[in-house]
Formats: C-alpha cells, structure tokens, sequence
C-alpha cells in the first residue's frame, strides 16, 4: 500500500532554512508527479509546490517562489522541500502528495509535519 | 492564478440530510476540479477527481457534479462519519488552488 512519511519539521527561527523529506513506499515513485501543500494552524489548506516524476519540471505557490526549491531522490524515494528565509507566516503543517499522473489529482497523502517558524 | 470560492463556510445539518456544497472557479477549468474530506488533525482525504469521478473506496452517497466554473459536491445521506470539512482544488493549471473549505457541522 502507498505510504508517505514526512519528516524533518521542527522549530525554526525567522531567516533560517529547514529541510523536509517525504519517504515514498508502496509505488514506483519514479514514475509519479509529487506535490507539497501545507496547512496554517486553523486555516485551509495552500498547495505549495509540485515536480514532476523525472525532476524536469517544477512550479510553486507565489507565497514561496523564490525562497522554497522541491526537488527528488529518485534512486532514494524520497521527496525533499528545502525551504530558506523562513517566515512567520510559513507555521504550518506540511504534506506531501502523490500525484494520480503527471499534473492530476493528489490520490494520497502522508501524515503532515509541523513546521513553527518562530523567534 | 485562479480563485477557488466555496460556498457556505459553514454548513449544520442532521443524519439522513442531503447536503450540497458548491465550488466556483474564477475563471473555467474545464472538469479539472477534486475534493478532499479532512477530519481534525488527519490529511485531505481524497472524494472526488476530474469533477464527477468517485474516487474508489469512497461510499457511493458522495457525488459531484458541474464544469467550466460552477461545480457541487452533494451527500445523499449524511453519516456520523461525515462530519468534516471539505475542500474543492482545481488543477487546470498552476498554481494549483483550493477552496477555502466547508466546515459540515452536526445540527
């Protein structure tokens, strides 16, 4: 069965960088899109970045353009979002996603990390 | 980017109520729209895919329906275990969006 784990959430302070993870098992996870959306406490939930099953195409939220990089271990699979100058406003629970194909629909989920971006 | 709105915020209804939650898209999407249920400290649960397509596992008391910009999520027959808030999320197009959520509540 799909399994998705993140890891790598934590405290941070404002300005630093964290890196999170996604362990893939269950799938051929060369062979599928991969998503990050996070969720603020209390409030919905903001798709954050997407790339593509060989690592060729990668887009991103406006929120985050610029300061957050998804990229992809396929020989690992394994997920990362590296996220730098880091704000308040990034608090939020982070989860991965597959994705059904190649820009579709996000059939599973992992469980969420928490990411608190406080001084 | 395009805007997701849904509607209402907040919905009470009873078991057995048939319930309707509607999703516009700022600007038409075709089919391409999902929903999502999410219990409280639980991931997005997948419904519905590409406006109309029950999602497997998913009780057959779960519908959606529309295209273009106006799209509805309807339960038949409310369950105990439906009590939760649901999400609609377009992927036409990058950025993908989400509603802001409709928080279903136990009248």
């Amino acid at each position: 069965q799909v399994q998705l784990v993140e890891s790598g959430g934590g405290v941070v302070q404002p300005g630093r960088s964290l890196r999170l993870s996604c362990a893939a098992s269950g799938f051929t996870f060369s062979s599928y899109g991969m998503h990050w959306v996070r969720q603020a406490p209390g409030k919905g939930l903001e798709w954050v970045a997407f790339i593509r099953y060989d690592g060729t195409n990668k887009y991103y939220a406006d929120s985050v353009k610029g300061r957050f990089t998804i990229s992809r271990d396929n020989s690992k699979n394994t997920l990362y979002l590296q996220m730098s100058s880091l704000r308040a406003e990034d608090t939020a629970v982070y989860y991965c996603a597959k994705d059904f194909s190649g820009g579709s629909w996000l059939d599973y989920w992992g469980q969420g990390t928490l990411v608190t971006v406080s001084p | 980017d395009i805007q997701m709105t849904q509607s209402p915020s907040t919905l009470s209804a009873s078991v057995g109520d048939r319930v309707t939650i509607t999703c516009r898209a700022s600007q038409s999407i075709s089919s391409w729209l999902a929903w999502y249920q999410q219990k409280p400290g639980k991931a997005p649960n997948l419904l519905i895919h590409k406006a109309s397509g029950l999602e497997s596992g998913v009780p057959s008391r779960f519908s959606g329906s529309g295209s273009g910009t106006e799209f509805t999520l309807t339960i038949s027959s409310l369950q105990p275990d439906d009590f939760a808030t649901y999400y609609c999320q377009q992927y036409n197009s990058y950025p993908y969006t989400f509603g802001q959520g409709t928080k279903l509540e136990i009248k």
